[in-house]
């Protein structure tokens, strides 16, 4: 089975500073996605940014990129010039490969929380 | 285009009570994810809908939760009856089966607390 790891229940990071949050990851399977969400206090849950398994370039939206580490089984969020609205929960989510019913499974991490210091 | 509702946002009961919770995804999405969120912890996949049939299941109580889509649209969850344990957002997501593109698009949710 499936698992995803996240090992920082908090993190802290000063405004336009610089925050990694990390994510590990454990499957079988070669076909897969990753993915980073946000989740603001009472607000709902948003995509952040995805990461295709059998692509080796990471992947980046504006201020937000990852390190994909395939054989390290690592996914890791970079937030370069953090701002206050960058706090928030954020979960690490491992989506399957498609399976018979042409779904997929999700499956999500315990999550890190983000606090932006001004 | 319309996000993913769901209702009530906030709801109080006593143990042992039922509670229903109603989604609506968003249009002419096919697959539907019900997730229990407790406080501190990430999404788990309750049950997941493609259309109106049951995808996947195995992480419902079903001794006291059930839930049905029955015209592949709207979905209802239910708890009957309901525990301490239970205390926890409620969360929908729906997505448009797009292979390598697809997203899960999550609802508000409801916060459930159970006294």
């Amino acid at each position: 089975a499936q698992t995803v790891t996240q090992s920082q229940p908090e993190m802290s990071v000063q405004e336009a500073e610089t925050v990694t949050l990390s994510c590990t990851y454990d499957t079988s399977e070669s076909d897969y996605y990753l993915f980073w969400y946000k989740q603001p206090p009472s607000r709902q849950m948003i995509l952040v940014i995805r990461q295709e398994a059998y692509k080796q370039q990471n992947a980046t939206e504006n201020r937000f990129s990852v390190n994909f580490q395939k054989a390290a089984k690592s996914f890791s969020l970079k937030i370069s010039d953090s701002q206050l609205g960058d706090a928030a929960m954020y979960f690490c989510a491992y989506r399957s490969a498609v399976r018979a019913s042409g779904t997929y499974k999700y499956i999500f991490g315990t999550g890190t929380r983000l606090k932006v210091l001004a | 285009e319309a996000g993913v509702a769901q209702s009530p946002r906030y709801k109080i009961i006593e143990k042992r009570q039922s509670v229903a919770f109603w989604c609506n995804p968003i249009s002419g999405h096919a697959t539907l994810y019900w997730y229990q969120q407790i406080l501190g912890q990430g999404p788990k996949l309750l049950i997941q809908f493609q259309n109106n049939g049951v995808v996947d299941d195995s992480q419902l109580p079903k001794d006291r939760f059930s839930a049905e889509r029955l015209k592949g649209v709207d979905s209802t969850l239910k708890i009957q009856p309901a525990k301490l344990e239970d205390s926890a957002v409620y969360l929908c997501a729906s997505s448009l089966n797009r292979g390598g593109q697809e997203t899960q698009y999550f609802g508000p949710g409801t916060r459930l607390l159970v006294l």
